[in-house]
């Protein structure tokens, strides 16, 4: 069965630092690996996937993913941290069979000014 | 961009009271998936649809029921709610583009049952 742990509930980060939130994965098969990021009340907004290609994805407001093979994982990552980054994070994998989505518990980021 | 268009953004209802949620996805889209996240976790899959047929089912209630029109809105329906139910419910829609196919979420319904 698919599925990607969140190893962190939060992470802490100062305003101009870089970042990463951690996701590993688990699949049978070709992995589909997505980063979603939720506001306040607000839905869930695409940020970047990995389909097949170049590990390094490159993705929204400036945020990228590393997929490594080897140590199943597909961190999320950005070189300088903004205020308005704190939100919560969702990595995500597509089922192989039905497109669903199997989601981690998720990483809330908060970024210090 | 037109995104994906979830109607109400609120609802309270009691216990035993019936609930309809609406799901407008974006134009040309032809899958919608509907997904439920509780207080402090991960969405959880419930019900999809491709072309107006189930596509797949999750860990949807029996008490729960969905549909596809032929203009590719879906409606959740939702009977004898229980407080368990009180919920952010999640539509996203897709077009069924092979393995590029990216979901794309709306706003949600925030249900309370009191």
């Amino acid at each position: 069965a698919q599925s990607v742990a969140q190893p962190e509930d939060q992470v802490n980060v100062a305003e101009g630092n870089p970042l990463t939130v951690k996701c590993t994965y688990s699949v049978s098969g070709n992995p589909y690996l997505f980063w979603y990021v939720q506001y306040p009340n607000r839905g869930l907004q695409f940020l970047l996937k990995y389909i097949t290609g170049d590990n390094l994805v490159k993705g929204s407001y400036g945020f990228e993913a590393e997929f490594n093979k080897s140590q199943t994982s597909f961190h999320l990552k950005k070189p300088s941290a903004l205020v308005s980054d704190s939100a919560l994070y969702f990595c995500a994998v597509r089922d192989s069979g039905t497109y669903k989505y199997i989601f981690g518990t998720g990483t809330r980021l908060k970024v210090l000014a | 961009a037109a995104g994906v268009i979830q109607s109400p953004r609120h609802l309270i209802k009691e216990k035993r009271e019936t609930a309809t949620l609406k799901c407008y996805p974006i134009p040309r889209h032809d899958t919608v998936y509907w997904y439920q996240q509780g207080p402090g976790q991960d969405p959880q899959f419930l019900i999809s649809f491709y072309e107006k047929m189930q596509s797949d089912k999750g860990s949807i209630p029996d008490r729960f029921s969905a549909q596809q029109f032929s203009d590719y809105h879906s409606e959740l329906n939702m009977s004898s709610l229980e407080l368990g139910d009180s919920a952010l419910y999640f539509c996203a829609s897709s077009r069924l583009a092979g393995e590029q196919e990216t979901q794309y979420f709306g706003p949600g319904t925030r249900l309370l049952v009191l």
